[in-house]
């Protein structure tokens, strides 16, 4: 079975700056997917960015980047230039073959950005 | 092109009561999905479905039922709801399996059980 631990439930950060959101997972399939979704105030679940098992380079859209350590199996979220709009609640999540190539989210992540 | 949609968006039911949310995408995606939200929980698959006609059990899915009668439509179904089945419920949906299948989500449905 697959598992994603998010260990931060609550992470504050000032504007402009940057915050590593943490996530480590847990799977015996050599191939997978990581995922990070976005849920602010609103509820939507918004996608953010994807990395693949095999995939050398760390995944980055945007202000997002996904810093990618298979050794330590850790996914962290980082999150550059943090603005308001980016307080939200943060899921990582893990998609593998073994699963049904259904998704297994954590607990998530409060992000609080303060002016 | 609308991505996912639920309706209802907000419901509240006795317990006991029967409901239907109904999930639509136009996105010609073949995988859907029911997910379940509750406080500290993160999201909980229910049930998923791979193709129109097909339907199988997720983590989470006593108390529910599902149906994919058409590609673009996926159901879920409470026969007699419990308070304990006061949640978000999510859909989402993806074009395939494997690979960077990215699932797209809806905007869910809060049900309140009284």
């Amino acid at each position: 079975a697959q598992k994603i631990t998010q260990t931060q439930p609550g992470m504050f950060v000032q504007e402009k700056e940057a915050v590593t959101l943490d996530c480590t997972y847990d799977t015996s399939d050599p191939s997978y997917g990581l995922f990070w979704y976005k849920q602010p105030s609103s509820g939507e679940m918004i996608f953010l960015i994807y990395q693949g098992s095999y995939d050398q380079q760390n995944a980055t859209e945007g202000r997002y980047s996904l810093n990618f350590q298979k050794a330590r199996k850790s996914a962290n979220l980082v999150i550059s230039a943090s603005q308001l709009g980016d307080s939200a609640m943060y899921f990582c999540a893990i998609l593998t073959p073994s699963g049904y190539s259904t998704l297994t989210f954590g607990k998530g992540t409060m992000l609080l950005v303060s002016p | 092109n609308a991505g996912v949609t639920q309706t209802p968006k907000f419901r509240v039911l006795k317990t006991g009561q029967s409901m239907t949310l109904l999930c639509a995408q136009d996105m010609n995606h073949e995988y859907m999905y029911w997910y379940r939200q509750d406080p500290g929980m993160g999201l909980r698959l229910i049930h998923y479905s791979v193709g129109e006609g097909t339907t199988a059990k997720g983590e989470v899915p006593d108390g529910y039922n599902v149906s994919r009668l058409k590609k673009q439509n996926f159901l879920l179904g409470l026969e007699s709801a419990a308070p304990s089945q006061t949640s978000v419920y999510f859909c989402a949906s993806s074009y395939r399996r494997g690979g960077p299948d990215t699932q797209y989500f809806g905007p869910g449905t809060r049900l309140t059980v009284l």
